[in-house]
């Protein structure tokens, strides 16, 4: 089945702890992003990339990092979370980056004490 | 990035037909125009796309103006599992579309 995965689907830390979000996909896509949900402020992207060891800042990515190390996997990085980091995190994927039609993941639900 | 503009939401009655609308009046020539919806606890799902003319899928009709800076979603008959936020976004075709601006959506009720 094709699918975009993402791990944990819920995490709870404290303030400083580094943590990583996994995201996983099958159906070979070039282009991957990652978006945070916050009430009211709709999906903001984060970081996008284009392919493997092509990344790009979206338009909140101060706090974060994003590696493209393989072609499936497309992992966010969080090297000091803060409570402003307390989020919802969606991770996508895209076959054909013009028409771009992206399949979603479940969502991470991050909560940063 | 164009823009989007969308109501904040909308409500409709079961079985009856659905209109949708967007304005982005700042659309270049080479923008097309998407539509995603999210059901509750659900990551986006994509609904429809279109650059110029009107399209249909199985989901949803996108009518779109002809000078191409408002588009409207057409869902035939709503359902209760189509109530739901729907995005309506911009992608450049010429810069290959990376990043992507979501507005705040419309939110669809659906009454029984």
């Amino acid at each position: 089945e094709a699918q975009v995965t993402q791990n944990p689907r819920y995490l709870i830390t404290v303030t400083g702890k580094k943590l990583t979000v996994t995201c996983s996909q099958n159906m070979n896509h070039e282009y991957m992003s990652w978006y945070r949900q916050d009430p009211g402020l709709g999906l903001r992207q984060i970081y996008y990339s284009m392919n493997v060891e092509v990344t790009d800042k979206g338009d909140v990515p101060e706090g974060y990092k994003v590696s493209r190390k393989e072609k499936r996997n497309f992992p966010l990085i969080l090297e000091s979370p803060s409570p402003n980091q307390t989020s919802l995190y969606f991770c996508a994927s895209s076959p054909e980056i013009a028409k771009n039609i992206q399949y979603f993941g479940a969502g991470t639900r991050l909560s940063v004490l | 990035d164009a823009k989007t503009t969308q109501p904040n939401s909308m409500e409709s009655n079961e079985e009856e037909p659905v209109h949708l609308p967007c304005n982005h009046s700042t659309i270049s020539g080479t923008d097309y125009i998407h539509w995603y919806r999210q059901l509750p606890s659900q990551g986006p799902e994509y609904v429809i796309h279109g650059l110029t003319s009107n399209v249909n899928n199985r989901m949803a009709s996108l009518a779109i103006a002809e000078d191409r800076k408002s588009s409207t979603l057409i869902l035939h008959r709503a359902t209760l599992r189509d109530a739901a936020v729907y995005y309506c976004i911009l992608r450049d075709v010429d810069t290959g579309g990376f990043k992507t601006i979501f507005g705040a959506g419309t939110r669809l009720f659906v009454k029984a």
